[in-house]
C-alpha cells in the first residue's frame, strides 16, 4: 500500500543532472516527503527529505511541486557510484503514522 | 555510533528450525523497524516499535513470526518454525524523533536461507 508511484528505472550518463520523478497525490498536510536510496544489497541510505519548500544538502536536491503532489530528486552530477534502487516515501512521523513503506522504487543506472 | 547493529550477518538453517535475528538500534533512537526484501516483493516493512512498545505490526506474515524489544537498545525477529519461503535479507532500521531530519539508519542485513 505504498502511497507514491514511481517509473522502474531510467538512466543518465556520468557527469549529467540526474532528475528522478515520484508522484504522491493523496499526501497529507503533515507528511513529510523522504528519499532513500540502496545500493546493491546494502541497507537503504538517507539522502533527504522535505515538506513544503524545495531542499538541498551535499547529496542531492528535492524539488516538491506548490500542490505537493508530486516531487523530483535531482543528482546534479551522477557518478556510476550513484547507480542503485531510489526509494520516494511519504510519511508524518507521528505515531500511529511513522511507518516507512517503500515501493518498488526507480532503478537509476549511471552510465559512463 | 556504530550505527544499527544486526546478527548474524549470514544464517543458514533447516526448515522447521527456529531463528532469531537481532538488532542493536543506535543509542538514542526510539523508533526500530523490521523489514524483509526479497527480489518477488521488495523490501516489506513487518512491524516497527516506538519507546519499545510494538505500534503495528500488521506487516507480520504470519503467527510464525514474532519480534519483541525488551529493551531500548535490543530487539529481536523470531521464526518458528521456518519454511524455504522465509528466505530472504532481513533489515534493521532506527531513527528518532529527537534528530531534525528523523531519518532511519538501516543495519546492514541480515541473510537468511532456510534449506
Amino acid at each position: 500500500d505504498a502511497k507514491t508511484t514511481q517509473p522502474t528505472s531510467m538512466d543518465c550518463a556520468e557527469g549529467r543532472a540526474a532528475n528522478l520523478p515520484c508522484n504522491h497525490s493523496t499526501i497529507s498536510g503533515n507528511e513529510y516527503v523522504y528519499w532513500y536510496r540502496q545500493i546493491h544489497s546494502q541497507g537503504p541510505q538517507y539522502i533527504i527529505h522535505g515538506l513544503k519548500n524545495n531542499e538541498t544538502n551535499e547529496m542531492a536536491s528535492l524539488i516538491i511541486t506548490e500542490d505537493r503532489k508530486s516531487s523530483t530528486l535531482i543528482l546534479p552530477h551522477a557518478t556510476l557510484r550513484d547507480t542503485a534502487v531510489y526509494y520516494c516515501i511519504v510519511s508524518a512521523y507521528t505515531g500511529a503514522n511513522s511507518k516507512l513503506t517503500f515501493g518498488k522504487g526507480i532503478t537509476l543506472s549511471v552510465r559512463p | 555510533d556504530a550505527g544499527v547493529i544486526q546478527s548474524p550477518r549470514h544464517e543458514v538453517t533447516e526448515m522447521g528450525q527456529e531463528v532469531t535475528l537481532r538488532c542493536k538500534p543506535i543509542s538514542g533512537h526510539d523508533y526500530l523497524f523490521w523489514y524483509r526484501q526479497t527480489m518477488m516483493r521488495g523490501l516489506e516493512l513487518l512491524i516497527y516499535f516506538n519507546n519499545n512498545v510494538p505500534i503495528d505490526d500488521s506487516g507480520m506474515p504470519e503467527d510464525r513470526f514474532s519480534a519483541k524489544m525488551p529493551n531500548a537498545s535490543f530487539s529481536t525477529l523470531k521464526i518458528q518454525p521456518s519454511e524455504p519461503r522465509d528466505s530472504a535479507v532481513y533489515f534493521c532500521a532506527s531513527s528518532s524523533m529527537g534528530r531534525a531530519k528523523k531519518e532511519a539508519f538501516f543495519g546492514q542485513g541480515t541473510r537468511l536461507t532456510v534449506v
